[in-house]
């Protein structure tokens, strides 16, 4: 079967750096994706990752390893709008989306 | 530039009766897809479509239908509603299906199914 790992639920400091893991066993791969959910709202597109290795944008970057079916999110300097679910997804040899149960990030200040 | 639009937000329905719930995009994309949030779980495929006339079935179809007679809409039919229909439901396209597209999200229905 189609599997998504993630934490659950993560709790970070203001201003300090997070990273939350993503395993996946998945049949066949075409790429990985990282959503952030509000609560209440709908999923936004953060990163994609196709070629292993590191992808920055801004404050966030996300990182693949093919071979050992993990990605990380890294998120520098939080803010408290980062308090959000993070929602890791895998396009499965059919190109359809099999998403993970998402991480809730909750910030402290 | 509206994105995808859903209607209703919200919706109580009790056990049998139907509903269509809506979904437009005004990106012409070609592809839509539907979906269910359940508390914990991840978003699990409905229904999806490649363009106007042509639809397939996702993940977990029993129980609801949809159609795609043009580019901008996407209707979802839920027939006999059951309580384990009771979720939120988003409506999402992409502009193709491989690659690095993306799918962008309309805001959602929630529904319970009393």
């Amino acid at each position: 079967g189609q599997n998504i790992d993630q934490p659950t639920e993560m709790t970070a400091t203001e201003g300090a750096i997070v990273q939350i893991n993503c395993t996946y066993q998945t049949s066949g791969f075409n790429g990985l994706f990282w959503y952030q959910q509000h609560a209440g709202e709908a999923p936004t597109f953060l990163s994609y990752n196709v070629l292993d290795g590191l992808e920055e944008k801004g404050r966030f970057s996300s990182f693949l390893s093919r071979s050992k079916g993990y990605s990380y999110l890294l998120l520098k300097e939080l803010q408290m709008k980062d308090s959000a679910s993070y929602l890791c997804a895998v396009k499965d040899s059919n190109y359809q989306l099999i998403w993970g149960a998402g991480t809730k990030l909750i910030i402290k200040p | 530039n509206a994105g995808v639009t859903q209607t209703p937000k919200f919706r109580i329905l009790k056990i049998g009766q139907s509903m269509t719930l809506q979904c437009t995009q005004d990106m012409n994309h070609n592809y839509m897809y539907w979906y269910r949030q359940d508390p914990g779980m991840g978003l699990k495929l409905i229904y999806y479509s490649v363009g106007a006339g042509i639809t397939d079935k996702g993940e977990v179809p029993n129980g609801y239908n949809v159609s795609r007679s043009t580019t901008e809409d996407f209707p979802l039919r839920l027939e006999l509603a059951a309580p384990s229909q009771t979720s939120v439901y988003f409506c999402a396209s992409s502009y193709d299906l491989a690659g690095s597209a993306d799918q962008y999200f309309g805001p959602g229905t929630r529904l319970l199914v009393l």
